[in-house]
């Protein structure tokens, strides 16, 4: 059974960094193919990708973002990792990890932390 | 990059009958490797979104079958044979055959008459 969680900060104010930890179960990060997707949502508003750590520890970013962002993973933690520079009340929204099956997609997600930036 | 349109933007259905969304894409989703990159989602309210549908038309496990997957290239559609109350929420479509960048589009809402 693959769980993900998602914990951090529920409030940052504007210019700092945010620190989100994805902790998951029922998975390796070992394992060829997987990946730990981030994506966030505003209120009221779609989903938006922002990030995604490969096993193999190749990383993609959201060109919109990609100079504010760095995933990382503790394999042995079965966590991952994403901060995100300069947080700004435009980046308040949900942020969701998610496991990526070899197929390419989101097949489980975790519940979602909110974060308000707001000083 | 590729944006993707969905429509209605919301819908009310009476339980029991059929509903229809639309999702295009401003470019071909048919992969030279010969898979589409289409997938379909529903976000209940209050709660995470869930995978319906992978590769255009495949129920992921535990979709109830009255769910179904279509289309081709550019044009995409997720149908629901018959509404139930538990069905309600936003469905999204979202393509990755740039991968591995994701596409999400802007949403659907499904309401109950």
């Amino acid at each position: 059974q693959i769980t993900l969680k998602e914990s951090g900060p529920t409030l940052v104010k504007p210019t700092q960094t945010l620190t989100l930890t994805c902790t998951f179960s029922g998975f390796s990060l070992s394992t060829s193919g997987v990946g730990v997707g981030w994506i966030r949502q505003p209120p009221g508003k779609a989903l938006e990708w922002l990030a995604l750590i490969f096993w193999d520890d190749d990383k993609r970013y959201s060109p919109s973002l990609k100079n504010r962002l760095t995933i990382t993973k503790d394999t042995s933690k079965n966590q991952v990792v994403l901060t995100m520079t300069n947080m700004g009340p435009v980046d308040t929204a949900t942020y969701y990890c998610a496991h990526r099956i070899v197929g390419a997609y989101f097949d489980y997600w975790g519940q979602g932390t909110l974060v308000t930036v707001s000083s | 990059d590729i944006v993707l349109t969905q429509s209605p933007h919301s819908l009310s259905v009476t339980p029991g009958q059929p509903a229809s969304i639309s999702c295009k894409s401003s470019q071909s989703l048919l992969h030279s490797d010969g898979k589409t990159y289409l997938y379909w989602y529903l976000q209940r309210p209050g709660q995470p979104p869930q995978l319906l549908i992978y590769d255009v038309s495949n129920r992921f496990s535990g979709v109830p079958d009255r769910f179904s997957g279509s289309g081709s290239g550019t044009d995409f559609t997720l149908k629901i044979s018959r509404v139930e109350a538990e069905d309600v929420g936003v469905y999204y479509c979202m393509q990755s055959i740039q991968l591995p960048l994701y596409t999400f589009a802007q949403g659907t809402k499904l309401e109950i008459k």
